[in-house]
């Protein structure tokens, strides 16, 4: 069963629209993390989050924001989707310690048309 | 800048032992990590090495050499399940993870 959950799994929008991409994980974990993924390609950080009101860019500028309002939930939003975009974005969460691993979700797959 | 470089593509076959290389230039070293990624699905943790040397788990091991920036995944007994991209990670000095692209593995019966 999987503790850190995404929503949709699979996504085609067009352009400009505004998207949002859900996560929640149900193990406490304080930091989480939204990367993105192209084929053959390393994992892009996008945002991150080391607690509840607390938000950080990561090095990849894609236009997108995030909140942590709760705990358990970190979604992304995209204010007007381009393209570009198209791509598969994961979630992720880890434990307080600077080492934890990554706990990942299964993926949301965007296709922007 | 900071690079983690990886095999784009190996292949194996079932049975025999495969070892992944990942050499790294980071500013600053505090841990690597392996994760294993089936095609369409999330990674998953296999180990983490902070110091030298080998760390055996079950069929897979993994090596650190800090000296030389360089780690490698040994898998043994190969099975077709283990057909997937391996994924080399490294905890730069600001503990912000450096990712390789991958290294995708084909087992062949």
């Amino acid at each position: 069963e999987a503790d850190i959950y995404q929503t949709p799994r699979y996504l085609v929008i067009g352009t400009g629209k505004k998207i949002t991409l859900e996560c929640s994980q149900t193990m406490g974990h304080d930091k989480m993390y939204w990367y993105q993924q192209d084929p053959g390609m390393e994992l892009h950080l996008i945002h991150y989050s080391y607690g509840v009101n607390s938000t950080e860019k990561g090095d990849l500028s894609s236009e997108s924001t995030v909140s942590r309002i709760r705990t358990e939930h970190f979604p992304l939003t995209l204010e007007s989707a381009r393209p570009s975009h198209t791509s598969q974005y994961l979630c992720a969460s880890s434990g307080n310690w600077d080492n934890s691993p990554l706990h990942f979700g299964n993926g949301t797959r965007l296709t922007v048309t | 800048g900071q690079n983690i470089d990886q095999p784009t593509e190996m292949t194996a076959t079932e049975g025999a032992i495969v070892q992944i290389n990942c050499t790294y230039q980071t500013s600053g070293f505090n841990g690597l990590f392996w994760y294993q990624q089936h095609a369409g699905e999330a990674p998953t943790f296999l180990s983490y090495n902070v110091l030298d040397g080998l760390e055996e788990k079950g069929r897979f091991s993994s090596f650190l050499s800090r000296s030389k920036g360089y780690s490698y995944l040994l898998l043994k007994e190969l099975q077709m399940k283990d057909s997937a991209s391996y994924l080399c990670a490294v905890l730069d000095s600001n503990y912000q993870l450096i990712w390789g692209a991958g290294t995708k593995l084909i087992i062949k019966p």
